[in-house]
């Protein structure tokens, strides 16, 4: 079992639709979590940053953790074609290097 | 404020070359990260450094791989005698790493293609 799984996709959905992106992990030592977008051929951006449990908002997008689930979830709301990409969470218990999901694809379609 | 900067964005080379990357971090960040992403996977860790001490490396980077960060600034990742496997997007990033802000910012990474 790896230490982070998520869906690889990919995921289609009309233009407008909430999106709900999912990661889970086994890694009880995960303190710190991140959701990255990844364009084709393009770094990570930092889209969300959160640290435990609970949620965190920031425009269209809020993040949720779930320790005692070992759970996250990003959701983008009126999704628009500008949102198509590759989704990577990302996650430290602080003082290490990163561990990423495999990224699942998304593909919003006007 | 710049972001993180990588030098070449692409690389071709023959099988049995050697070539070398730089990343121009974040300034003020002391923490710079190596990755290696392949197609359909999540960036991989390779190595990092606090200011100018290569701190840890992963079991993925063979003798062949090394890194620096001379002064605590930039940095670069050489590989030596190219394999075809070694193909892939190489990714920068780096952090504050102050306590509590432990996110790292991506660089657009070099994209090598070994033939």
């Amino acid at each position: 079992q790896k230490e982070v799984e998520q869906d690889p996709g990919p995921l289609s959905v009309p233009e407008g639709a909430i999106v709900s992106l999912n990661c889970t992990y086994s890694n009880s030592a995960f303190q710190y979590f991140m959701w990255y977008r990844q364009y084709s051929r393009k770094g990570p951006e930092l889209l969300m940053y959160t640290y435990s449990s609970g949620n965190k908002e920031d425009g269209r997008f809020t993040a949720q953790v779930d320790k005692s689930s070992k759970y996250i979830s990003l959701f983008i709301r009126d999704s628009q074609p500008s949102d198509s990409a590759t989704y990577l969470c990302a996650m430290t218990p602080g003082n290490t290097p990163l561990v990423f999901g495999k990224g699942t694809r998304l593909s919003v379609i006007a | 404020d710049t972001g993180v900067s990588q030098d070449p964005r692409h690389k071709i080379t023959k099988r049995g070359q050697n070539v070398t990357f730089r990343c121009d971090p974040i300034s003020e960040h002391n923490r710079l990260y190596w990755y290696r992403q392949t197609l359909g996977q999540g960036p991989e860790f390779l190595t990092y450094f606090q200011n100018e001490a290569q701190l840890e490396k992963s079991r993925l980077l063979s003798d062949r791989f090394s890194a620096e960060r001379p002064k605590g600034s930039f940095s670069t990742l050489e590989i030596q005698r190219t394999e075809q496997g070694d193909s892939a997007m190489y990714l920068c990033a780096s952090s504050p790493w102050t306590s509590g802000s432990y996110e790292q910012y991506f660089g657009p990474g070099t994209r090598l293609t070994v033939t």
